[in-house]
């Protein structure tokens, strides 16, 4: 079975500063979507970016990126010039891409703290 | 997202009460999903559905159930609702391009 892990429960950065957050996975499949999903304190669940595995080229979405070490099944998000509305917490997030009813499977969450 | 409303936003419940959520969508997509968030867990699948009658279980279905008789409404119910129950309950469907697109939520206590 496919899972995500997220290692850090909490992590603080500095405003504008730069911080990344980790996330590692588990498949057997060749073929998939990987997910960042941001929730604020609105509760709204916020598609940051999206990776698709196929892809050698890491996705960037503005201040936010990733790092897709497909090998190591490693899906790191890169946010740079922190702002304090980026305070949230942040979800990993996997789903397969064989089929177009394949459920998404995420992680348990990172929260952000942005220090100003 | 506009596409997509969950009612009621907060709902406090009696122990043994049944519960019904409310998700409508007017996207006219194929799928939708209903998740359960707590600390420590991130979102996990209760039910999920592709198409008008057509559910099925997630990870995490004990003591819920679903319908789906319209296209646009997919309805949660707790049927005899317990204090484990307690959760922030998201509603999802699926437009096609690999995430999906989420209802903002209904917290959910039982009392």
């Amino acid at each position: 079975a496919q899972t995500v892990t997220q290692s850090q429960p909490e992590m603080s950065v500095q405003e504008a500063e730069t911080v990344t957050l980790s996330c590692t996975y588990d498949t057997s499949e060749s073929d998939y979507y990987l997910f960042w999903y941001k929730q604020p304190p609105s509760r709204q669940m916020i598609l940051v970016i999206r990776q698709e595995a196929y892809k050698q080229q890491n996705a960037t979405e503005n201040r936010f990126s990733v790092n897709f070490q497909k090998a190591a099944k490693s899906f790191s998000l890169k946010i740079s010039d922190s702002q304090l509305g980026d305070a949230a917490m942040y979800f990993c997030a996997y789903r397969r891409a064989m089929n177009r009813d394949d459920k998404i499977i995420f992680g348990k969450g990172t929260r952000l703290h942005i220090l100003p | 997202d506009a596409g997509i409303t969950q009612s009621p936003r907060h709902k406090v419940t009696e122990t043994g009460t049944p519960v019904t959520l409310r998700c409508h969508q007017t996207e006219n997509h194929r799928y939708m999903y209903w998740y359960r968030q707590d600390p420590g867990h991130g979102l996990r699948l209760i039910h999920y559905s592709y198409g008008v009658k057509d559910t099925d279980k997630g990870e995490v279905s004990d003591g819920y159930s679903v319908s789906r008789s319209k296209t646009e409404d997919f309805l949660l119910t707790l049927e005899s609702a317990t204090s484990s129950q307690t959760s922030v309950y998201f509603c999802a469907i699926n437009p096609g391009a690999g995430g999906y697109t989420f209802g903002s939520g209904t917290r959910l206590t039982v009392v």
